[in-house]
């Protein structure tokens, strides 16, 4: 599975959109972005994945590129308990590859 | 939604000891689960892959002799450390897949056990 690329950590205003970042240059074309966080001492929960569409639910939206080599995930009014890190994850799908793989994650650092 | 429960949450027990640890979906079917591991300020690390009715896949590295998977059936996976030493101490979490309709599938976490060895 291709490798991504996160900053370590970043902050936003409580009310104001969070705009995480994820570099996944290498992706191939069977390859899905998805994106979970975890929040302090919890299991991690998932919050949306695409393939190359932009996806948008109730919690989030995902921005992928034309060239699929970065994405943007939105939280659009972000809240003090949005506070987590937040893993962008490549992997395609099916078979014995359908694992995730877990790289350091942005911790998003919510500021009242 | 999808929930996957652990039980126990936590669990504090004496070293050589063996502790077995439970993973369900509530409220869906899952023909594949997986265990990771997480120490303290580190990412999640996959320690193996579990299929109902067969053997587990261990990531490299992984002792299979010490963490031994049984799933028997789509809803139950268990756990178990054996003779757990001090390092074993760390938080565990399984996961579970399920269809989400659009060509792949979504693995859904349960909240983690957090196992100390004295």
């Amino acid at each position: 599975d291709a490798k991504t690329t996160q900053p370590t950590s970043m902050d936003c205003a409580e009310g104001r959109a969070a705009n995480l970042p994820c570099n996944h240059s290498t992706i191939s074309g069977n390859e899905y972005v998805y994106w979970y966080r975890q929040i302090h001492s919890q299991g991690p929960q998932y919050i949306i994945h695409g393939l190359k569409n932009n996806e948008t639910n109730e919690m989030a939206s995902l921005i992928i590129t034309e060239d699929r080599k970065s994405s943007t995930l939105i939280l659009p009014h972000a809240t003090l308990r949005d506070t987590a890190v937040y893993y962008c994850i490549v992997r395609s799908y099916g078979g014995a590859t359908n694992k995730l793989i877990f790289g350091t994650g942005t911790l998003l650092a919510v500021q009242p | 939604g999808a929930v996957v429960s652990q039980h126990p949450s936590w669990v504090i027990c004496k070293s050589g000891t063996s502790v077995k640890i439970e993973c369900r979906s509530l409220d869906f079917q899952a023909t594949t689960m997986f265990w990771y591991r997480q120490f303290p300020k580190q990412s999640l690390m996959l320690m193996a892959t579990s299929n109902e009715g067969s053997k587990a896949t261990y990531e490299q590295g992984v002792e299979k002799d010490k963490f031994l998977i049984n799933h028997a059936s789509l809803t139950l996976s268990t756990l178990t450390v054996t003779s757990a030493h001090p390092e074993d101490s760390s938080f565990y979490i399984c996961s579970a897949t399920r269809a989400s309709g659009r060509g792949t599938d979504t693995q859904y976490f349960g909240p983690g056990t957090r196992l100390t060895v004295l």
